[in-house]
């Protein structure tokens, strides 16, 4: 059973378009997150939610909208698709009591045409 | 606000060479410390962490890593490389927040048969 799951695994777009990856976990952990890695490989933490709160939003344009319906699931909706947003997205959880690794999925590489 | 540094951008190995990667972190109070590794296309996945006790930890496929507090270095270290090990290692900390993990740029790192 995969851990943490994520879709689509691709996604090619154009610019301006809207889209939508979905993340899901089974582990039962409480906090999920969501991170960019770029084409130079430098993850960056983007959004955090902890039992579907958000406690974690970095300096990150208000066209990426994260949203919890449950602890077990983190989408990341993207409104007005820019060239700059291609790069690989990976979702990510943890328990949320502090040293505990973080699981990831297995990522999604967006490619805006 | 903490801070990772890897210093080593793009390490080249061959087969049985021993390994040592630095990371340095830049955070006043407690921090809690992992390595991670990813493999080519795939996810990343815990190599090993440090959040208290003996400084010298030992992760999975042979690394270890050492916490020194006055130095604020965790390094990463491995007796013998195998081919297999080619990837990609981040060293990341957690700290000053709630579950805030910062990454590391990242190093490659290339094993030559």
């Amino acid at each position: 059973d995969t851990a943490v799951s994520q879709t689509p695994k691709y996604l090619v777009t154009q610019m301006g378009n809207d889209k939508s990856i979905k993340c899901e976990q089974n582990l039962g952990h409480d906090t999920m997150y969501w991170y960019k890695q770029d084409s130079k490989k430098f993850l960056k933490i983007m959004f955090s939610y902890n039992n579907k709160e958000l406690i974690i939003n970095e300096t990150v344009p208000n066209r990426f909208s994260p949203k919890s319906p449950d602890k077990a699931h983190l989408n990341l909706h993207i409104n007005s698709l820019e060239l700059g947003d291609s790069a690989v997205y990976f979702c990510a959880s943890s328990h949320g009591d502090g040293a505990q690794a973080q699981h990831f999925g297995d990522g999604t590489r967006l490619s805006i045409l | 606000a903490q801070s990772v540094s890897q210093h080593n951008h793009h390490v080249i190995l061959s087969e049985a060479a021993s390994l040592e990667l630095g990371c340095n972190y830049s955070y006043g109070g407690t921090v809690n410390l992992f390595w991670y590794v990813q493999y080519p296309g795939q996810h990343l996945q815990l190599l090993l962490k440090y959040f208290s006790g003996d400084p010298l930890v030992k992760g999975i496929k042979g690394f270890e890593a050492e916490f020194i507090k006055s130095k604020f270095s965790f390094n990463l270290r491995k007796p013998s490389v195998q081919w297999s090990d080619t990837a990609e290692y981040f060293c990341a900390v957690e700290g000053g927040g709630y579950q805030k993990v910062t990454f590391g740029t990242g190093t490659k790192l290339q094993v030559i048969p």
